[in-house]
């Protein structure tokens, strides 16, 4: 089976901080992808890669940065961290085409 | 890409056919319809996917009319374990990995 692996669960942090939230995949896919997911904002595209070093912008990168310097790794940075991004992050992975993907079960991070 | 338009809830008893209809009458002729969907506090899940002819897998069957403007997803036998947020997405199977855009779903609950 597809594995996609998010390294935390649950995250709390202090505003200001710098945050690293790692995700890996076991299935050699090209493509990664961040989201966030927020009551009644649904899943929203943070940014997503498309190969190793290669990154575009989703819908909401503000306050965002990424890093993908392995094909099976994808990290998202919190440069420093806000209330406002406290919420749900999803990562996911696919092959060729991106239309099946495949979801990691989510980190939830609380920034206080 | 195609926009999809989905009932925001529906009900289901347990044991009977779950049939969840989107629309998305504005589908191009390469563009595809998948369903995923997402069961709470977890990440979403890939169901199923199709062109234009009905196609069934173990999860659930795809129905697409045969215009392709509408597709109604079935779940034979619905368990409670079937309570999620379902997905449907139209977009090419080659296409850029940023067509993978969620809308806000349909929030199935399966009664017992």
């Amino acid at each position: 089976d597809v594995k996609v692996t998010q390294s935390s669960r649950y995250l709390v942090k202090r505003t200001g901080e710098k945050v690293f939230l790692e995700c890996v995949q076991d299935m050699d896919h090209e493509n990664m992808f961040w989201y966030r997911q927020d009551p009644g904002l649904g899943l929203r595209l943070i940014y997503f890669s498309y190969d190793v070093k290669m990154k575009e912008k989703g819908d909401i990168p503000e306050g965002y940065s990424v890093s993908r310097e392995k094909k099976e790794r994808f990290s998202l940075i919190l440069e420093s961290a806000s209330t406002n991004q406290t919420s749900m992050y999803l990562c996911a992975s696919s092959g060729q085409g991106a239309g099946k993907a495949f979801f990691g079960q989510g980190t939830r991070l609380t920034v206080v | 890409d195609a926009k999809t338009t989905q009932p925001p809830s529906m009900d289901c008893a347990e044991g009977r056919a779950a049939n969840l209809p989107c629309n998305h009458s504005t589908i191009s002729g390469n563009e595809y319809v998948y369903w995923y969907r997402q069961i709470h506090s977890q990440g979403p899940q890939y169901i199923i996917h199709g062109l234009k002819n009905n196609e069934t897998n173990e999860m659930a069957s795809l129905i697409i009319t045969e215009d392709r403007k509408s597709s109604t997803l079935i779940l034979p036998h619905a368990t409670l374990r079937d309570t999620a947020v379902y997905y449907c997405i139209v977009r090419t199977r080659t296409g850029s990995a940023r067509q993978l855009t969620f809308g806000s779903g349909t929030q199935l609950t399966v009664l017992p």
